[in-house]
């Protein structure tokens, strides 16, 4: 059983463009949360999905979007990008009492 | 609003040594309390939860329990291997279940030499 896997590993973007993250979530998982990892910090919750729907949202503006497909799978979007967006983007899907965790997307702006 | 304040590293320890990494919390109601861990190149991991006071959680020789006159979550492992040398991050949720959001410290680096 294949866990929680993210596309791309690594990702180089240009100040001001736009960016699109991919998840697939652990086999029978409905729920996809999102964690932005900044270096040498502890991860911070984005948002979470769940029946297509964004259930709850962490302190991120609104040029972070995402969205879920009826086959559980995620996506995150970041509009304009700043220089401060670099991070590990870290995905995770949920059983009843756990979520685990991707490998993430590592996130280079420039 | 909710949040987790544990020890600064990096903690440098030889093999067999004992860990402690504290951790302590700020919620207004009842948490459930995490360590997770994680490996050069890897996600996060669970190692451990606990989801009420005077609770123990345990793995891989790991424990940490829930003390709520305390509000603390200290990991502890009575001695360590080089294969522990990893990141550790305690986090909480506001309840029991996963569709709570995690809030993470800012992580503790832990080397273990031979």
């Amino acid at each position: 059983d294949a866990g929680v896997t993210q596309s791309p590993t690594h990702l180089i973007k240009t100040r001001g463009q736009q960016v699109t993250l991919r998840c697939s979530p652990k086999s029978g998982h409905d729920t996809v949360s999102w964690y932005q990892q900044a270096l040498g910090q502890g991860p911070q919750f984005i948002f979470q999905y769940y029946e297509e729907e964004e259930r709850q949202r962490g302190n991120f503006p609104d040029r972070f979007s995402g969205h879920q497909f009826p086959n559980y799978s995620s996506e995150l979007n970041v509009n304009a990008l700043l220089l401060g967006d670099s991070a590990l983007y870290l995905c995770a899907s949920s059983s009843e009492y756990e979520q685990y965790f991707g490998p993430g997307t590592r996130l280079t702006v420039t | 609003g909710d949040s987790v304040t544990q020890m600064e590293g990096p903690v440098t320890l030889s093999e067999e040594a004992f860990l402690t990494i504290n951790c302590t919390y700020t919620a207004t109601g009842y948490p459930s309390l995490f360590w997770y861990v994680q490996y050069p190149g890897e996600g996060l991991q669970l190692l451990l939860k606990a989801t009420k006071a005077d609770d123990k959680g345990s793995n891989k020789g790991f424990e940490a329990t829930y003390r709520k006159e305390t509000t603390s979550f200290h990991l502890e492992k009575g001695s360590v291997q080089v294969s522990d040398s990893a990141v550790y991050f305690c986090a909480l949720s506001e309840g029991i279940g996963s569709g709570y959001a995690l809030n993470f410290g800012k992580g503790t680096s832990l080397l273990v030499t031979p």
